[in-house]
């Protein structure tokens, strides 16, 4: 059972070079999300989608776009990286609001 | 201020003891409240949804405090296998399908 996929697990990027973190999911949801996690920060919302299609930003949007490229896949592109963007980022998803599933995480360094 | 709040800790419990702590939300339109665990380095994962009336699940209990604005997590007979980190998850109905998450408290179970 995979769950959520995310990929890669760890990446090192140089200030403004830019790369796409990929999220799947085979559960059949309908909303996914995109999370970044700092320390003593929680994770923050970055992207939203409640379905197929749709996209919304959550509270740290600034710096990154999202793609809904069908119901299974949600990608996360940072265009230009930036140092403030090293963190963990973890892509979600759920079917109803009871309940999210996250994937292992992505922890990113952008020297 | 944080939407929601929680003692960082760390909560140092002897094995076998009782641990308790809170979570405070500041939006009143928040409608579902959830527990979850982080394990250092992993994914966060459900731990359990609190109802308005509490509830238990084995060996923890969720209660929350509508007037006061705060939920709460109560581990009894703690094991080792206790220790991680626990996020405070809150859902308001003016962000639906959101989850907004506190930064955590860390429970440390020790022999």
């Amino acid at each position: 059972n995979a769950g959520v996929t995310q990929t890669p697990k760890f990446q090192v990027l140089k200030t403004g070079q830019s790369m796409t973190l990929q999220c799947a999911q085979d559960m059949n949801h309908n909303s996914m999300y995109w999370y970044r996690q700092d320390p003593g920060m929680g994770l923050r919302l970055i992207y939203y989608s409640a379905s197929e299609g749709t996209t919304d930003k959550g509270e740290v949007p600034n710096g990154y776009n999202v793609s809904r490229l069908n119901k299974r896949e949600f990608s996360l592109r940072l265009e230009s990286a930036a140092p403030s963007q090293t963190s963990v980022y973890f892509c979600a998803s759920s079917v109803t609001v009871l309940e999210a599933f996250f994937g292992q995480g992505t922890r990113l360094t952008v020297v | 201020r944080k939407e929601v709040e929680q003692d960082p800790g760390p909560f140092n419990v002897p094995e076998g003891a009782t641990v308790a702590f809170n979570c405070t939300y500041s939006n009143s339109a928040s409608q579902s409240f959830f527990w979850y665990r982080q394990d250092c380095r992993k994914e966060p994962k459900l731990l359990m949804s609190v109802y308005s009336s509490g509830n238990e699940d084995g060996r923890f209990t969720a209660q929350l405090n509508r007037a006061s604005q705060y939920i709460s997590l109560l581990i009894r007979d703690s094991k080792l296998s206790d220790s991680a980190t626990y996020l405070c998850v809150v859902m308001t109905t003016d962000s639906w399908g959101k989850f907004q998450f506190g930064a955590g408290t860390q429970v440390v179970v020790t022999p």
